[in-house]
């Protein structure tokens, strides 16, 4: 099983609606929690980073809400654009003391006009 | 800044053949992480490399090797390649010493295997 799980797999929405993407992770104890945006066939772009103490992180049109206790994270996308088309990856930072990040399998947006 | 840098884009190799995949960390950075993506799915972690030392690795065969540099760059290589091993290799870099700085990612090697 995945540690680190999203839903939807993937979205359709119309340009300007607003959409919500939810991750639940295992890894424990874990540093932080990052929100990446990849487009097909490039690396993922950080969008937000979140350490165990924080409850919201925005970036512009991206605001990242994480509730440690129940382990869930969700991305909020507001005003959708065309260019947010792309998969949005939920990665989990362990406490190991090193960087090595755990990925989630990413939900894949479509914005459609 | 040229940020990430790999090399080359795009790869065919054969299988049994070996390849070696190279990364350029963003000017500042002194560790360089690997992982491999294979479609559809999420990016695996394969190792780490600081002060050319491997200091961590994920699930993966001694097939798949590394190497970093004085200048902190650093190659992926694999030997005896399987169909299973076509995916897009990807790079990042970071500062160490801090689980919270943000790791850049190149932009990918994909790397088909026939």
């Amino acid at each position: 099983k995945n540690q680190v799980e999203q839903s939807p797999q993937s979205l359709i929405i119309l340009e300007g609606k607003n959409c919500t993407l939810q991750c639940n992770y295992t890894v424990s104890p874990f540093s932080n929690l990052r929100w990446y945006k990849q487009d097909t066939g490039r690396g993922p772009v950080s969008l937000t980073i979140m350490t165990f103490s924080e409850n919201t992180k925005s970036n512009g049109r991206y605001t990242a809400t994480l509730d440690a206790d129940t382990k869930q994270s969700s991305l909020h996308i507001t005003a959708s654009q065309l260019s947010d088309s792309a998969s949005y990856i939920c990665v989990v930072v362990p406490q190991t003391g090193f960087q090595k990040l755990v990925f989630g399998t990413g939900t894949r947006l479509l914005v459609s006009p | 800044d040229a940020g990430v840098t790999q090399s080359p884009t795009h790869l065919i190799k054969t299988r049994g053949q070996q390849v070696t995949l190279r990364c350029s960390p963003k000017s500042g950075h002194d560790t360089v992480s690997w992982y491999q993506q294979a479609l559809g799915q999420g990016p695996q972690f394969i190792f780490q490399y600081y002060e050319e030392e491997e200091r961590q690795r994920g699930n993966f065969p001694d097939r798949f090797s590394g190497h970093q540099f004085p200048n902190y760059s650093s190659e992926l290589n694999v030997n005896a390649l399987l169909l299973g091993d076509s995916a897009l290799y990807l790079c990042a870099s970071s500062v160490t010493g801090g689980l919270n700085t943000e790791a850049f990612f190149g932009q990918g090697t994909r790397l088909t295997v026939v």
